[in-house]
């Protein structure tokens, strides 16, 4: 079983922030926390992953709270591409264990 | 970032028939591969992971003789599937494991089978 909560679905205004909560509570001390999206018809895509530090590159930012039991991914500039379907996964980094997807959040940006 | 390629994208065959897809790293080496299935509005799961020169490892519940893996080289492992019904119409999903570098996986585009 997915080891992280995710609400179901969420929609978001073009050229707005999308804020994406999960919540890993049984998280452990070496599991990083990864992001993923899946647009219609595609494979997953990477976005970012972080331990503990906020985390952020071209795609996104990671906000890891102090306590690492909830992180908020944000897509600080929505656009219609990215609506997807958003999958948080707590792995440790690297390791050979299979990724465990959840149902994920379906962002809906609209116009 | 690395690329993961898997062929066909899309194909349609006629049950009882068999159906192979090719999923290839084509910038790195991968020792393991994952196969995944993805049915409507569902999550991705798990059917096996594919590890170079060795026998696949299965998730519970998946048929070994009706999807078989076969990982030859460390750039392309293969998923046959052995007649196929129309209950196996799915979106299958390939990910590669970096062997080098980042070691992290990275996904396929997919392939539509749909079984008549």
């Amino acid at each position: 079983d997915a080891k992280t909560t995710q609400p179901t679905s969420m929609d978001c205004a073009e050229g707005r922030a999308a804020n994406l909560p999960c919540n890993h509570s049984t998280i452990s001390g070496n599991e990083y926390v990864y992001w993923y999206r899946q647009i219609h018809s595609q494979g997953p895509q990477y976005i970012i992953h972080g331990l503990k530090n906020n985390e952020t590159n071209e795609m996104a930012s990671l906000i890891i709270t102090e306590d690492r039991k909830s992180s908020t991914l944000i897509l600080p500039h929505a656009t219609l591409r990215d609506t997807a379907v958003y999958y948080c996964i707590v792995r440790v980094q690297g390791g050979s264990e299979k990724l465990v997807f959840g149902k994920g959040t379906k962002l809906t940006v609209n116009p | 970032g690395a690329v993961v390629s898997q062929h066909p994208s899309r194909v349609i065959c006629k049950s009882g028939t068999s159906v192979k897809i090719e999923c290839r790293s084509l910038d790195f080496q991968a020792t393991t591969m994952f196969w995944y299935r993805q049915f409507p509005k569902k999550s991705l799961m798990l059917m096996a992971t594919s590890n170079e020169g060795s026998k696949a490892t299965y998730e519970q519940g998946v048929e070994k003789d009706k999807f078989l893996i076969n990982h030859a080289s460390l750039t392309l492992s293969t998923l046959t599937v052995t007649s196929a019904h129309p209950e196996d119409s799915s979106f299958y999903i390939c990910s590669a494991r970096d062997l080098g570098g980042s070691r992290e996986q990275y996904f396929g585009p997919g392939t539509r089978l749909t079984v008549t």
